[in-house]
């Protein structure tokens, strides 16, 4: 079964302080794996797409980084407008071609605090 | 980037009746997703609507309660039918264009 687990769950971090957010899943065959950022009562914002492992996005103070198993969203010094859910999903991949849907994990509830 | 509208924004529902989301794209799409996020969870797909044929309905979701229209390209409605407190959600619209996934900025619904 296709399954996606974020870590971790919520994440408070001082002005500066660098981090890490955490993707790890499991899907029989991956289309592409995916970024969001949500703050409350809007909907996601779209932040990357990665395909392949190895593969490296970046914007601003966000790097995210995937394996053959995880991704990775990296903070580099963070500032308090960076406080946000940010949601990852996997598109697993349709052998008989078109679209699949996104299959999302629970979100890392980020805060930075000044 | 598509650019995708929805309305309403919010409502409030008496349970018993129903709710017609609207969803507008700001280019011809193929395919609009309506996902569902629960009060403090993430996103669940609810079904896929492809212009001209049947919405594909995932797992734990049926016409009768979500019935969905594509009537073009641009536009589709999702129905949220005889409500209860349980369909309180925010409700979201999205998109695919080449590499990127768009969503609109949701529909909260609460039902009393």
């Amino acid at each position: 079964e296709d399954q996606v687990t974020q870590s971790p769950e919520a994440l408070r971090l001082q002005e500066g302080e660098s981090s890490s957010l955490n993707c790890s899943y499991t899907v029989s065959g991956l289309r592409g794996l995916f970024w969001y950022r949500q703050d409350p009562g809007k909907g996601p914002e779209f932040l990357f797409t990665l395909y392949s492992a190895g593969e490296e996005k970046e914007k601003e103070r966000l790097k995210a980084t995937l394996t053959k198993k995880e991704s990775f969203l990296h903070i580099t010094a963070p500032k308090p407008e960076d406080s946000a859910t940010y949601l990852c999903a996997v598109q697993p991949y349709l052998f008989s071609g078109g679209y699949n849907k996104l299959i999302f994990g629970a979100g890392t509830r980020l805060a930075v605090h000044p | 980037s598509a650019v995708i509208s929805q309305k309403p924004s919010r409502d409030i529902c008496q349970r018993g009746t129903s709710l017609t989301i609207q969803c507008q794209v700001d280019s011809q799409v193929t395919m609009m997703f309506w996902y569902r996020q629960q009060p403090g969870q993430s996103l669940t797909l609810i079904a896929t609507a492809n212009q001209g044929s049947e919405a594909t309905y995932e797992s734990g979701f049926v016409i009768d309660k979500f019935p969905i229209s594509r009537p073009n390209l641009t536009f589709s409605t999702l129905t949220v039918s005889n409500m209860s407190p349980e369909d309180s959600s925010i409700y979201l619209c999205s998109v695919e264009d080449s590499s990127e996934a768009f969503f609109g900025q949701g529909t909260r619904l609460t039902v009393v």
